[in-house]
């Protein structure tokens, strides 16, 4: 099972900051947390990923919060492209592990 | 610098029926991990080969197997196909076998429907 909790839908305007929470209050000191998106017809794409520090690249930007029972994916200025299902994930930080996904969150980028 | 690459992109296979999906992973990447998503669901994890050797397995039945090949691309081979197979089958490729915090990158899938 996943061990996170995500909203099963969002919307967010063209052009405003899409925050997308997940709540993962069982996660150990060593599980890193992930985030992923999958477009419609295509294969889930890698976003950011963190420890236990905010992160931030060209796409987004993750913000933990200091127990690190939950966190927020940012997409700055979210435009129509960015309609997907977003995914997060806990991994532990170890040899063969893989990503266990949960429904995610639907985000709507309305015009 | 290709990314992950499956093959074919649409498959019509029918029950009882044997399936074979191909995979080739980013350049620089020697583990490759396969995922079976079924329509509106999230990706489960079906097994990760790394080594040529098959390291680490999802709950899924034998009827599920694979291969990886020296030069890291990898097979996935499905016997005895049920109506329940049908999914989009997803291959991801990283480095060193999952260890450290590296993230997965994923292809596009193989869309396999069974009649």
């Amino acid at each position: 099972d996943a061990k996170t909790t995500q909203p099963p839908s969002m919307d967010c305007a063209e052009g405003r900051a899409a925050n997308l929470p997940c709540n993962h209050s069982t996660i150990s000191g060593n599980e890193y947390v992930y985030w992923y998106r999958q477009i419609h017809s295509q294969g889930p794409q890698y976003i950011i990923h963190g420890l236990k520090n905010n992160e931030t690249n060209e796409m987004a930007s993750l913000i933990i919060t200091e127990d690190r029972k939950s966190s927020t994916l940012i997409l700055p200025h979210a435009t129509l492209r960015d309609t997907a299902v977003y995914y997060c994930i806990v991994r532990v930080k170890n040899y063969g592990q893989n990503f266990v996904f949960g429904p995610g969150t639907r985000l709507s980028v309305l015009p | 610098d290709a990314g992950v690459t499956q093959s074919p992109t649409h498959l019509i296979k029918t029950r009882g029926q044997q399936v074979t999906l191909r995979c080739s992973p980013k350049s620089g990447h020697d583990t490759v991990s396969w995922y079976q998503q079924a329509l509106g669901q999230g990706p489960q994890f079906i097994f990760q080969y790394y080594e040529e050797e098959e390291r680490q397995r999802g709950n899924f039945p034998d009827r599920f197997s694979g291969h990886q090949f020296p030069n890291y691309s990898s097979e996935l081979n499905v016997n005895a196909l049920l109506l329940g197979d049908s999914a989009l089958y997803l291959c991801a490729s990283s480095l060193g076998g999952s260890r450290g915090a590296a993230p997965q990158h994923f292809g596009d899938g193989t869309r396999l429907s069974i009649l």
